[in-house]
């Protein structure tokens, strides 16, 4: 299995509430995406990242903000959380880029009250 | 915006029996993936078709590619009760954003013990 870990697994929060999630890869790879999954819409693309302190905006980015200062760590921040961003959070990793095999995470699921 | 749909939404088959899902796209691709997701868990990758490709194997796996019907099939051959998961094909769109792969919604395969 890719070393990917999400955290925190499982987290319950306030509207208005800012909340982080972290990525941690062990496999030195240069692309990290965070997407979500909902009921109904499959998985969408929040942000992703080509490098140390490159990032771009996904399909759904709007309410989340990134930040990647070294290879391993991808971070997604909610600055206020809303209802309508409770989801499940799922990190990916992959070594070659755009349209190469993606590694996921276990996923994060976060309910915002 | 969804680039894949897979179809069925939902498949419910007797151990032993061959599984087929479908997955259509809209755009011309570069490649077209396969992955599964078993339940509360991350995607894991399951094969990669280009688009001068025809059909490829990968053990119990076999899957095709039409690019005159922007559509790929997976066929699950000998089901086992361990094939239960959804299953989700994302694409690689030619002129596609930096951030590569597409998803579909899936399809929701159940084997029957």
């Amino acid at each position: 299995d890719a070393g990917i870990t999400q955290s925190p697994r499982h987290k319950v929060t306030e509207t208005g509430t800012p909340v982080t999630l972290r990525c941690h890869q062990t496999e030195n790879h240069r692309y990290m995406y965070w997407y979500r999954q909902d009921p109904g819409h499959g998985l969408r693309l929040i942000h992703y990242s080509y490098g140390v302190k490159d990032t771009d905006k996904g399909e759904v980015s709007d309410g989340y903000s990134v930040s990647r200062s070294k290879t391993e760590d991808f971070l997604l921040t909610l600055e206020s959380a809303t209802s309508s961003q409770t989801s499940v959070y799922f990190c990916a990793i992959s070594e070659g880029g755009r349209g190469g095999e993606l590694f996921f995470g276990e996923g994060s699921r976060l309910t915002v009250l | 915006s969804q680039q894949g749909e897979e179809d069925p939404q939902a498949l419910s088959i007797q151990e032993g029996e061959n599984a087929t899902m479908n997955c259509s796209y809209k755009t011309s691709i570069n490649n077209l993936q396969w992955y599964r997701q078993n339940s509360g868990r991350g995607l894991v990758h399951l094969i990669l078709i280009r688009s001068n490709e025809r059909e490829k194997h990968s053990g119990r796996l076999r899957v095709t590619l039409d690019t005159s019907k922007k559509s790929s099939s997976l066929l699950i051959t000998a089901s086992r009760a361990a094939d239960t998961a959804s299953y989700f094909c994302a694409t690689d769109a030619i002129g596609g954003g930096a951030d590569g792969l597409t998803f579909g919604k899936g399809t929701h395969l159940i084997i029957q013990p």
